[in-house]
């Protein structure tokens, strides 16, 4: 069964510190592995997607990275900021079907 | 701009009540999909459609059904609604106009849906 799993399910830091959010799948024939944020009430906004043949993508002050071997991905999140605060999905696409993972919840305090 | 809307934004019915609920999208995406939301499982997959008068289950599709009768549309349909299918619901289109792995999914905003 194609499994998503994300650690930790929720996370607390400092405003300006970096972290990293950890995402790992069980079946590594995927396609991609897309990282989208979530915020109360809303849908879903697309961050970064990584291909299954690269090896990370960034877009500012995020940073994916794929291990398609290990079968794991991290988001690192430079600088955080309060407005980062958000729940953070990994999905990994197998065949234009995206399997989700449960989340991150993040809250950066000011 | 292209968009993808979904209505009811919230809903509440009885258990048993036949429900329909819209995904209208305007990118004119090939694939449409639909989506629960519940607390400890992220989002699951429903029902999806890559394309007019196509439509295939998903990993938790008793109860619902879809049709495909344009580009535009997916609406979900909850025969007899249940207690446990209380969640919320999302909408999503992706074209796959390039090579397999390349698109990323449009989401609706959500329809909140309460099963009394």
């Amino acid at each position: 069964k194609q499994e998503v799993t994300q650690i930790p399910a929720a996370l607390s830091v400092p405003e300006g510190e970096n972290l990293v959010l950890n995402c790992s799948f069980t079946d590594s024939a995927i396609y991609n592995l897309q990282w989208f944020r979530q915020d109360p009430g809303k849908g879903l906004t697309s961050l970064l997607l990584i291909q299954s043949s690269q090896r990370e993508q960034t877009s500012g002050r995020l940073n994916a990275s794929l291990d398609k071997s290990s079968g794991r991905s991290t988001l690192y999140i430079a600088a955080s900021q309060p407005g980062d605060s958000a729940t953070y999905l990994c999905a990994v696409e197998y065949g234009n079907k995206l399997v989700f993972g449960a989340g991150t919840i993040l809250r950066v305090k000011s | 701009d292209a968009e993808i809307t979904q209505s009811p934004r919230h809903k509440i019915t009885e258990t048993g009540r036949q429900v329909t609920l819209a995904c209208h999208q305007t990118w004119n995406h090939n694939n449409m999909f639909w989506y629960r939301q519940d607390l400890g499982h992220g989002l699951r997959l429903i029902h999806y459609s890559y394309g007019v008068q196509d439509t295939n289950k998903g990993e938790v599709s008793d109860g619902y059904s879809v049709s495909r009768s344009n580009t535009e549309d997916l609406p979900l349909t909850l025969e007899s609604a249940a207690s446990s299918q209380t969640s919320v619901y999302f909408c999503a289109s992706s074209g796959s106009y390039g090579e397999i792995g390349t698109d990323t999914q449009y989401f609706g905003p959500g329809t909140r849906l309460t099963v009394l």
